[in-house]
């Protein structure tokens, strides 16, 4: 089934560790997105790429980095995590990086617990 | 500063009367909107959208109207079902540099009651 895949789908991790959410697509879509959720404040934008081989800061990047070696795979980087980097992640991803009828296509999340 | 807001986190209706939901924008260059919907333990799916030139949109069930003026959208569901109970999130495009994002809205919690 076409779609994005997100791994791990959960995950507790100790302040201070370094971990990569990882994020498929098999749509050959060329812009992927990572967004985190958090209560009260809905969906936030972290890092974009538009296309391979380009990202670009959202609306919260501090603390994340991420890469897009290939069109499919985009995967984000927590290099020292912090407790208040607890939240659902998600990936999402796009056939341009213009917004069409359908929007952009959601993995179903990594929910992420920094202790 | 949110530029696309949910005031309401939650609304309650009962199965067969109808659902608005509301979102409020600041950006006037917002050329795009959309809605998602989001199932527990699930990503956002998209629901419906409109384009700016546009007042109203309709799929089945599901109408959004747009008021520039106001930058106001809501989205009507009628008639409400249980399984339209979800979160329901509202999304702006526009441009940011180069290319087209979109900024979500804080979610609505839509419960439908049978």
């Amino acid at each position: 089934i076409a779609g994005i895949t997100q791994a791990p789908t959960s995950q507790i991790l100790a302040a201070g560790r370094r971990m990569t959410l990882r994020c498929t697509q098999d749509m050959r879509h060329n812009a992927m997105y990572w967004y985190r959720q958090d209560l009260g404040l809905g969906l936030r934008l972290i890092h974009y790429s538009n296309t391979a081989g380009t990202t670009g800061k959202g609306e919260v990047p501090d603390g994340y980095s991420v890469s897009r070696a290939n069109t499919d795979d985009f995967p984000l980087t927590l290099a020292s995590a912090v407790p208040s980097q607890t939240s659902v992640y998600f990936c999402a991803s796009s056939d341009s990086p213009g917004v069409k009828p359908g929007g952009y296509t959601f993995g179903s999340g990594t929910r992420l617990t920094v202790v | 500063d949110q530029q696309v807001k949910q005031n309401s986190p939650s609304l309650s209706v009962q199965e067969g009367r109808i659902s608005i939901l509301n979102c409020d924008y600041t950006n006037s260059m917002f050329d795009y909107f959309l809605w998602y919907k989001k199932y527990p333990a699930e990503g956002p799916t998209f629901l419906i959208s409109i384009s700016s030139i546009k007042d109203k949109n309709e799929d089945g069930r599901f109408t959004v109207f747009l008021n520039k003026s106001a930058k106001h959208l809501s989205l009507h569901i009628v008639p409400s079902q249980p399984g339209d109970s979800a979160v329901y999130f509202c999304a702006a495009s526009g441009f940011s540099g180069s290319a087209r994002q979109l900024t979500f809205g804080s979610g609505t919690q839509l419960t439908v009651l049978p």
